[in-house]
Parts: structure tokens; C-alpha cells; sequence
């Protein structure tokens, strides 16, 4: 069965300061999600990344996705307190109908 | 708010009672899908409809699980018999084809079973 490893698992990081998450994907990726999650809450969806190479930005968030490595990558320039939560990231199985999850990464931002 | 939307967004109840959830999808939306997460761990995949069809059911969800989609609409998600390690966050998530297997989420269902 296919697995997304992130990394890291927790980052902490100072206000203003650029980060990177990855997530590797074993297999295939047919579709890549990346979410926002804040503690007991749902997802927001942040972008889909779909072909290999496709890079996509939102405000100061930028997600990437290489095909060959079969990993996708999720940058945020100058971080603000309004970044903090748990990212995921969620690839598409082939059939388009269900998502499998990595465990999320844990974003704190100090001010 | 025209987003998902799902009721309760709290419910405790006691080992072995019946507990039902409710999913409002964005009403566009013909794909429906309910997930469900643990503390620590992402989503795990539940069941998926379109329309009124449920087309896949994960290994996860037991006997005692059922979902419907009865008019292609609203869903429901029964858990009979509850054990404690159902206690989790049920999510459900809607989309059109185009985000298939993902899209938008709802706030999600914590149920606490004592």
C-alpha cells in the first residue's frame, strides 16, 4: 500500500523565516493535496498539484511537485503566527477516489 | 456559509450505544467522502459515494459502520454498538471530479466513547 513520509514532523521556527516541508511519497503519485490543519479542527484545503513539475502559490505559500522523485514540497517565505498549524500533505490513489494521508507536520511560529 | 458542514461537531456517548453523523457537502458537489483521524496520525479513508452510490468502502470500516447517501445529498455515518476505540475525528469532504479523492473538508465530528 502506498505511504507519505513528511519531514520534518515539527518544525519551530522564528517569525519572518522561510521554511520547507516534503513529503515523499513510496509509490506513484497520481495527485498531490496539500492541507492546513489546526488542532481539533478540519482541513483547508491549501492546492492540488497534478503534473510533475507544477508549482502553484497562495500568498506566501508555494507547493511543488516533482514526479520523478515522487515527492512534493511546501515552502513558506517570511512566516507569520497566522502559519502555525499541522500541515498535510494527501496523495490520490488511481482510481481518483480516496485520499492517503501523511501524518502531518507541526508548524510553530514564534513572534 | 456555503462550505461542508457536519453535525454534531461534539458527541460523547457510552461504550456499546449507536451514534449517527451528518454531512452537508457544498451543494455542487457530487462526490462525498467520509474520513476518519486519529490524535497524531492523518486522515485515514472511510467510504466514498458519488451521488447517491457508494463506490468504495475501505477495510476500515466494520460491519458495525454505515453510511448513506439516500437523495445524492446530505450523508449520514452510523456507528452501532460503539467501542472505545472508535473515539476519533470523523471528517467528511465533498468535491467535483476534478479533485477527486480530496477537495473540501468539513469541520469534522469528535466523538469521545467512554
Amino acid at each position: 500500500s502506498q505511504e507519505l513520509e513528511q519531514s520534518p514532523q515539527s518544525l519551530i521556527v522564528q517569525e519572518g523565516k522561510n521554511l520547507t516541508i516534503n513529503c515523499t511519497s513510496s509509490k506513484t503519485l497520481y495527485g498531490l493535496y496539500w492541507y492546513k490543519q489546526k488542532y481539533g479542527e478540519g482541513l483547508i484545503f491549501l492546492m492540488m498539484l497534478q503534473k510533475g513539475g507544477e508549482e502553484k502559490s497562495h500568498e506566501k505559500i508555494t507547493a511543488k511537485l516533482d514526479e520523478k522523485k515522487q515527492q512534493s514540497s511546501l515552502h513558506i517565505t517570511a512566516s507569520q503566527p497566522s502559519h502555525a498549524g499541522i500541515y498535510l500533505c494527501g496523495a490520490g490513489n488511481q482510481a481518483g477516489t480516496a485520499l492517503i494521508f501523511g501524518k502531518g507536520t507541526t508548524l510553530s511560529v514564534s513572534s | 456559509d456555503t462550505g461542508v458542514s457536519q453535525d454534531p461537531r461534539h458527541k460523547i456517548t457510552k461504550r456499546g450505544q449507536n451514534v449517527t453523523f451528518r454531512c452537508d457537502p457544498i451543494s455542487e458537489h457530487n462526490r462525498l467522502y467520509w474520513y476518519r483521524q486519529t490524535l497524531g496520525q492523518g486522515p485515514e479513508f472511510l467510504t466514498y459515494f458519488q451521488n447517491e452510490a457508494q463506490l468504495e468502502k475501505s477495510r476500515l470500516l466494520s460491519d458495525r459502520f454505515s453510511a448513506e447517501r439516500p437523495k445524492g445529498s446530505f450523508s449520514t455515518l452510523e456507528i452501532q454498538r460503539t467501542e472505545q476505540g472508535d473515539s476519533a475525528m470523523y471528517l467528511c469532504a465533498s468535491s467535483t471530479p476534478g479533485l477527486a479523492g480530496g477537495g473540501f473538508f468539513g469541520p469534522g465530528t469528535r466523538l469521545t466513547v467512554l
